[in-house]
């Protein structure tokens, strides 16, 4: 089946260490999406690709980052994580980044900074 | 800039009971609106989306929403609720290259 997949499922990380999250995807999909959510909290977008196109939002902290070496995989790096980085980091993929395009997500990363 | 709004934090419902989660939308033109649902320590699955059309959309496991206009609303529904529907659910609206979230119902659903 055609899904999008994230690496690890839960990833535990020590305070100011890099940490990098994976996420693949076999649907193809120029856009791949990085969203971070809090406990609680809505999804909220941290930024996306269009094929090789990066997009950040403009209150996405420069702690993140993000890299894109082919259509399928997409990666998030966190240079310094602090406590307040720790959260659920959902990946998603859409066809082209018109408005209404369906996003599909990935199961997600946990991550817990200590 | 597009919002939405779930008013609803946490419901309770029993379960064969009816469910109704409120959503309610900030949009200046024709909104494109999706309900998703998230198990916990999951990602998040569409159950059903609006673009344009007739007003009552159906959706996977049983769930329909309906758009009012008039009201910008676009509530969530089901006939009769399972134990297997407890989790969170969230109302978004496309916004451009973006989809904008509620803050999320999380659905208990008691015996």
């Amino acid at each position: 089946d055609a899904m999008v997949i994230q690496n690890p499922r839960y990833q535990v990380t020590q305070f100011g260490k890099p940490v990098t999250l994976s996420c693949s995807q076999t649907l193809n999909h120029n856009v791949m999406y990085w969203y971070q959510q809090k406990s609680s909290q809505a999804p909220k977008l941290l930024f996306h690709y269009y094929d090789k196109d990066f997009n950040n939002e403009a209150d996405t902290p420069d702690n993140f980052q993000s890299r894109r070496p082919n259509t399928s995989f997409c990666f998030l790096d966190i240079r310094s994580p602090g406590l307040g980085d720790a959260a659920m980091y959902l990946c998603a993929t859409s066809r082209t980044s018109g408005t209404g395009e369906t996003q599909y997500f990935g199961p997600g990363t946990r991550l817990l900074v200590l | 800039a597009q919002s939405v709004t779930q008013p609803d934090i946490h419901i309770t419902v029993s379960e064969g009971a009816s469910l109704e989660l409120r959503c309610n939308y900030s949009y200046g033109a024709t909104p494109y609106l999706f309900w998703y649902v998230q198990s916990p320590g999951q990602g998040l699955q569409l159950l059903l989306k609006y673009f344009s059309g007739d007003t009552l959309v159906q959706g996977i496991k049983g769930f329909e929403a309906e758009f009012k206009r008039s009201q910008s609303s676009f509530n969530l529904r089901k006939p009769s609720v399972h134990w297997s529907d407890a989790a969170e659910y969230f109302c978004a609206v496309a916004g451009f290259q973006k989809l904008v979230f509620g803050t999320g119902t999380r659905l208990l659903v008691s015996p």
